[in-house]
């Protein structure tokens, strides 16, 4: 199985904050890999699929990269509703795997 | 756009087995693959399995493997998850979700609002 480890675990953010969440897989998987975000007693909402592809309806202050092995999840100018948790996922082979999760709190 | 609404919370005992059904609604059924994700309270997202409903194949986490059962009506488009052999750590909020193509390895853009299943004695 391939296993993606994210970092920070959590973060402590403020309004207007730029952010950056990273998440490394355990092997190679190209740009098979998609960013969630989660908020509290919600289901999941892809934000961004193939390491950069911003879903539609998506606000532009998110962006993604990355390629093999790192990855990154960008937030500029955060906002209220941006604080939630996320989630990298790789979609290389099965068993689909997740990132343990970034929970990003408003400082 | 194609809406996943789940079925309602279940308790089940130890030992026991829970189907969770995720109708699909909005859209055509066979268009699409669905997985089943699943959150321990205070956990993380983990995949369970995925089915493509138009062709009926399976692929499923090792772990999960025997006690696991996807299957999907056409004419109803209905995904359904059974777990057999319920224990206490079976207890989760279960997602489904949905691709846009025949391909469980992508992005699931659509989520059921999850279902929790709580396992206790």
């Amino acid at each position: 199985d391939i296993q993606m480890t994210q970092s920070p675990s959590s973060l402590s953010a403020s309004v207007g904050d730029r952010v950056t969440i990273t998440c490394r897989a355990s092997q190679t998987i190209s740009i098979y890999l998609n960013w969630y975000q989660q908020k509290s007693g919600r289901a999941p909402k892809l934000l961004i699929s193939a390491a950069s592809s911003l879903q539609s309806g998506v606000p532009s202050r998110f962006s993604g990269s990355g390629s093999g092995t790192d990855f990154t999840l960008t937030i500029n100018s955060l906002q209220p509703e941006d604080f939630a948790t996320y989630y990298c996922q790789q979609s290389h082979s099965t068993p689909l795997t997740f990132g343990q999760g970034t929970r990003l709190e408003i400082k | 756009q194609v809406q996943l609404v789940q079925s309602g919370a279940e308790v089940k005992k130890p030992g026991s087995s829970v189907k969770v059904s995720c109708k699909a609604s909005g859209g055509t059924f066979n268009s699409f693959a669905i997985s089943w994700v699943r959150q321990a309270p205070g956990q993380g997202l983990e995949w369970m399995g995925g089915i493509i409903p138009m062709f009926g194949t399976t692929d499923f986490a090792q772990r999960f493997q025997g006690r696991v059962t996807l299957t999907a009506d056409r004419s109803t488009s209905t995904a359904y998850m059974e777990l057999s052999s319920l224990r206490s750590e079976d207890t989760a909020i279960y997602y489904c979700a949905r691709t846009t193509s025949y391909d469980i390895l992508t992005g699931y853009p659509g989520w059921g609002q999850g279902t929790l299943v709580t396992v206790s004695s």
